[in-house]
């Protein structure tokens, strides 16, 4: 089946750096998410992408948070100046034009210090 | 805002027994997924409900969606060890054009050999 492949699989990085976690979705889909997870708690929703713009955020996701497709197959997230409460596991998620499954990468675990 | 509750939050059960997961929106659902997250895994796609009372059936798993597209049902008979996991809710709201996905806090399931 084919995957959502995620990288780095664990980063670390200090408080108030720039982090980027880099996604490659899988390549015939449309639709491309950014979703963390705290510790095994809920999942939740950052941002979505769609034709090269964001189509919806949420609260989390404020002005420290940036997404960019690059190059038509890369799909970015980049955080300008960590805070502690970012350390989770961030998932990059995609799916096709219709309204069905999503597939999701592996996660980057995140750990700001 | 549009919520999803999903109960219990946590289910021990011995192996073989009988495992039932709850979802219930705010809203009418377009549709409604559900994903397993294995401990340290991703979310991964396990079904999609879509009409109004479906019942659908994997192998020792059964999924319902309500009449009225509001709450859905997982169920799981003579669970094994391999069932272990957290599984997750996740509701299309009915209005709009929103293809933002409402998730469930999940329930954790512990099977005890």
């Amino acid at each position: 089946e084919p995957e959502v492949t995620q990288t780095p699989s664990h980063q670390v990085t200090q408080m108030g750096q720039e982090v980027i976690l880099r996604c490659v979705p899988i390549s015939n889909h449309l639709y491309f998410y950014w979703y963390r997870q705290i510790l095994g708690q809920k999942v939740e929703f950052l941002v979505s992408f769609y034709n090269n713009e964001i189509s919806e955020k949420s609260e989390i996701f404020d002005d420290q948070f940036s997404v960019e497709r690059p190059d038509g197959s890369n799909f970015t997230l980049k955080i300008r100046s960590t805070k502690l409460e970012d350390s989770a596991m961030y998932f990059c998620a995609s799916r096709g034009p219709a309204r069905e499954k999503l597939f999701f990468g592996s996660g980057t675990q995140l750990s700001v210090l | 805002g549009q919520q999803v509750m999903q109960i219990p939050q946590y289910q021990h059960v011995q192996e073989g027994e009988d495992f039932t997961t709850y979802c219930n929106s705010s809203t009418t659902l377009s549709n409604i997924q559900w994903y397993k997250q294995r401990p340290g895994g991703h979310p991964v796609f396990l079904i999609q409900l879509v009409k109004s009372g479906e019942v659908k059936k994997q192998k020792r798993l059964t999924f319902q969606f309500g009449e009225a597209k509001k709450n859905s049902s997982l169920h799981i008979t003579a669970t094994q060890t391999t069932d272990v996991g957290t599984y997750f809710c996740a509701g299309l709201p009915n209005a709009g054009n929103n293809r933002k996905l409402i998730w469930g806090l999940g329930t954790s399931l512990a099977v005890n050999p």
